[in-house]
Order: C-alpha cells, then sequence, then structure tokens
C-alpha cells in the first residue's frame, strides 16, 4: 500500500522559514517525479513545486520561485519542501503527491498524503 | 492554461447522474486531462486519466469524456458517498493547473 506522510506543517511568522518532509513507502520511490500541491483555506489546489525520480529537474509555481525549495533523498525515501521569506498567501494544507507515471514526469498525482498544515502569521 | 468548472455546487438525489464541466481557456489534448475527488479530511483520490481512463479500483459508474476545450466528467447512479469536490486538472500546459472545483452534494 502507498503511502506518503508530510510533517513539518506549523505557524510562522511572515518572512521565515519552515521545512515540509515527506515519508514515502510502498512504491519504489527513486522510479517516480514527486511534487507538492496545496491547498489554501476554503480555495482550490495548487500545484506548488516538483522534482523528477533522479533531481535533474525541477520546477516550481510563479508564487514560491526563489522562495521555496524542493529536494528528495532517494535513499531516505523522502521529499522536502524548504519555504523561505514565508508570507501570509502561503497559508494552506500542503500535500505530498506522487507523479502519476514511471521515470519521465508527467505531473499529474495518482497519490496524495494527507497534507501538512502551514499557517503564516504574525 | 485556466480551467473553469461548472457548476459551482450540484445537488442532486441518489441515483440520478451528476454531468460535471471543465472547460480550458486554450486546447489541451485529451491525454493531459485528469478528474480528481476530494472529500474533507480526505486526501484527494485520482479518478480519471486521459481524460477517460479509470484509475485503479474506481467504479466503473464514474466516466470522462472530451477533447480539446471541453472536458467532462459524469457519474452514474450517484451514491451518498458520492458527495464531495471534484477537480479538473491539465498538464498539457506548463505549468499544470487545476479548475476552482465543482461540490456535488447528494440530498
Amino acid at each position: 500500500e502507498v503511502q506518503l506522510v508530510e510533517s513539518g506543517g506549523d505557524l510562522a511568522q511572515p518572512g521565515r522559514s519552515l521545512r515540509l518532509s515527506c515519508s514515502a513507502s510502498g512504491f519504489n520511490f527513486d522510479d517516480y517525479a514527486m511534487h507538492w500541491v496545496r491547498q489554501p483555506p476554503g480555495k482550490g489546489l495548487e500545484w506548488v513545486a516538483g522534482i523528477s525520480w533522479n533531481s535533474g529537474s525541477i520546477g516550481y509555481a510563479d508564487s514560491v520561485k526563489g522562495r521555496f525549495t524542493i529536494s528528495r533523498d532517494n535513499a531516505k525515501n523522502s521529499l522536502y519542501l524548504q519555504m523561505n521569506s514565508l508570507r501570509g498567501e502561503d497559508t494552506a494544507l500542503y500535500y505530498c503527491a506522487k507523479d502519476g507515471r514511471l521515470k519521465l514526469a508527467a505531473t499529474y498525482f495518482d497519490q496524495w498524503g494527507q497534507g501538512a498544515l502551514v499557517t503564516v502569521s504574525s | 492554461i485556466v480551467l473553469t468548472q461548472s457548476p459551482g455546487t450540484l445537488s442532486l438525489s441518489p441515483g440520478e447522474r451528476a454531468t460535471l464541466s471543465c472547460r480550458a481557456s486554450q486546447s489541451v489534448s485529451s491525454s493531459y486531462v485528469v478528474w480528481y475527488q476530494h472529500k474533507p479530511g480526505q486526501a484527494p483520490r485520482l479518478l480519471i486519466y486521459g481524460a477517460s481512463s479509470r484509475a485503479t479500483g474506481v467504479p466503473d459508474r464514474f466516466s470522462g469524456s472530451g477533447s480539446g476545450t471541453a472536458f467532462t466528467l459524469t457519474i452514474n447512479r450517484l451514491e451518498p458517498e458520492d458527495s464531495a469536490v471534484y477537480y479538473c486538472q491539465q498538464y498539457g500546459g506548463s505549468p499544470c493547473s487545476f479548475g476552482q472545483g465543482t461540490k456535488l452534494e447528494i440530498k
């Protein structure tokens, strides 16, 4: 059974940093691209960042480019999101999501975690 | 690519058919359109990929269709557990984008 478990969500002041982690199990982690998708309170879904299976290709939404960094450690079956210079509009539930296609990233998501809540407020 | 879903809310009775629309601001290959079901407090669930292929374990009451700029998710024989928000998503254009969602209520 595929499991994606996020951690690291917290309350942070504007301008501060947080690091999210996602622990994966139940599939060959190093065969798939991975992504972060967020959902602000009462709003819809927004893709945040994605990373290829070998970290060779990385992409970000314009809204987080230059502030967020996605990374992965295949030896630890883990995905990370370093979030710097946080803003109020970054307040959201952050989901870790598995790409739906083997090796070559497709940027659709066939497995999701339960999410980690990030609240940015003074 | 902007995806616009309609209606915003749909209220139907068990046994009825739901038709959810997703319109794209520009043409998207049908291979790159997917649909998700999202229930409160749960992880989103992939329903349909490639516009019309059901994901593993998805009942055949769920079907997807469409091409170009118009895509549809149809749910036949509605059941109470179908209450959820449904999102379409495209990944033919970069960055990928989601519709704003259709909330389906089962009376």
